[in-house]
């Protein structure tokens, strides 16, 4: 069975203290990794999608890395306008559209 | 602008009383999905959709039905609600099997 964990639940930050969220998968084999952000309310934005080990994206304060059998997503100089739940799903290889999805990490950026 | 939208955004209703709630994009996505979000269980998906007239069942369907009759449209149903469906509910559509999805607002919907 397809699963996804990821880590911490909840990260608290200063302003610019740059850290890391992670998502540990099992899956039987990856066709593609994303990472959403949620905030309060709303649905989910999606933000990267990695397809395969050793691949790396990056959209201004965040980037997003994968291995075989996790993903990081890394904010550099955090922002308080970061702040929202971070959503880690992986779809299958042979799993039509089917998406399993994390817990999330809580991101709490304070000034 | 290029957007996933559901109707209603709130809806309380009584156990029993059949209802749809509608989603609609317009960015000519052929891959089409609906989620339920509860606390400490996350996003689970009930159904999706490769095409018109082409569903199948996510990891949730009990208790819902879905029809996709044109390209831009996705209802949810649920014939006969229980409290056990209050929840928050998020459509979603996509261009192709391995992009991202775009999720509309969502509905909250309870059910008393």
């Amino acid at each position: 069975e397809d699963q996804v964990t990821q880590s911490p639940e909840a990260l608290r930050l200063q302003e610019g203290e740059s850290s890391s969220l992670n998502c540990s998968y099992t899956v039987s084999g990856l066709r593609g990794l994303f990472w959403y952000r949620q905030d309060p309310g709303k649905g989910p934005e999606f933000l990267f999608t990695l397809y395969s080990a050793g691949e790396e994206k990056e959209k201004e304060r965040l980037k997003a890395t994968l291995t075989k059998k996790e993903s990081f997503l890394h904010i550099t100089a955090p922002k308080p306008e970061d702040s929202a739940t971070y959503l880690c799903a992986v779809q299958a290889v042979g799993g039509a559209q089917k998406l399993v999805f994390g817990q999330g990490t809580r991101l709490t950026i304070n000034p | 602008e290029a957007q996933v939208t559901q109707n209603p955004r709130y809806l309380i209703t009584v156990t029993g009383k059949k209802l749809t709630v509608t989603c609609s994009q317009n960015m000519n996505h052929e891959y089409m999905s609906w989620y339920r979000q509860d606390p400490g269980l996350g996003l689970r998906q009930i159904y999706y959709s490769m095409n018109v007239e082409v569903t199948d069942k996510g990891d949730v369907p009990e208790g819902y039905k879905v029809s996709r009759k044109e390209k831009r449209n996705f209802p949810l149903i649920l014939e006969s609600p229980s409290p056990n469906q209050t929840s928050l509910y998020f459509c979603a559509s996509s261009l192709a099997p391995n992009y991202g999805y775009t999720f509309g607002s969502g509905t909250r919907l309870t059910v008393v």
